[in-house]
């Protein structure tokens, strides 16, 4: 079926340097992507999204880029920082009141 | 600041208790999700709410229930709690259409079963 996959299950960085977590989704009809980072007992926060009509979206340090071609994912965060240690989700849906589906998520680790 | 705030942080129950999970949210948000999200996995959909319109997932177990007296409350029942319910409760609200798939999560509740 459809779904929504990470590729790696952790990511260790040291700090300072830049990191990128990967994620492939299936389905060509999604058209809204959005990171989400959860701490360690903590509920989701959201980081960063972007729609399929672009190609790159840029935050505060966070970079999203989406490939449609081939239907990745990425997030990158620049000079990556211990408070950056967390699982990160990617989840895509299909539009407005459509339901969000999380890939698996996958743990950055930040060495000091 | 608007929040989405759960209570308890924590809750034990016994197998076969009923244990009820609360979640208040001050966004004035129309559409209330709750997930369950068990210990290195995605969160996983139960159900939500439109309004008073319930939704719920056709996996969803029936021993989980829910009720949304008003806007700002939600809570989730579960009447008879196995071993295999024990994870993370979380909360979320969305606004209806454009923007609606941004989801504002609570903190969670994490529940035991003993």
């Amino acid at each position: 079926g459809e779904s929504v996959g990470l590729h790696l299950p952790t990511l260790s960085v040291q700090e300072g340097d830049n990191s990128i977590i990967n994620c492939a989704y299936s389905n060509s009809a999604s058209d809204y992507f959005i990171w989400y980072k959860q701490e360690s007992g903590k509920g989701p926060q959201f980081i960063i999204d972007i729609r399929s009509n672009m190609d790159k979206r840029q935050g505060q340090r966070v970079t999203v880029l989406l490939n449609k071609t081939v239907k990745h994912l990425s997030l990158q965060i620049a000079a990556t920082q211990p408070g950056d240690s967390a699982v990160y989700f990617c989840a895509e849906t299909q539009g407005a009141n459509s339901k969000l589906t999380f890939g698996k998520g996958i743990t950055l680790s930040v060495r000091p | 600041d608007a929040m989405v705030i759960q209570n308890p942080r924590y809750q034990v129950t016994q197998f076969g208790k009923p244990v009820t999970l609360s979640c208040s949210q001050t966004l004035n948000h129309n559409v209330m999700y709750w997930y369950q999200q068990k210990s290195s996995q995605a969160p996983k959909l139960l159900f939500h709410y439109y309004d008073k319109d319930f939704n719920n997932e056709a996996d969803t177990p029936d021993n989980f229930q829910s009720r949304r007296p008003n806007t700002s409350f939600c809570f989730l029942d579960i009447r008879s709690p196995g071993l295999g319910d024990a994870a993370m409760y979380l909360c979320a609200t969305s606004r209806p259409g454009i923007g609606s798939e941004k989801l504002f999560f609570g903190s969670g509740t994490q529940l035991s079963v003993l």
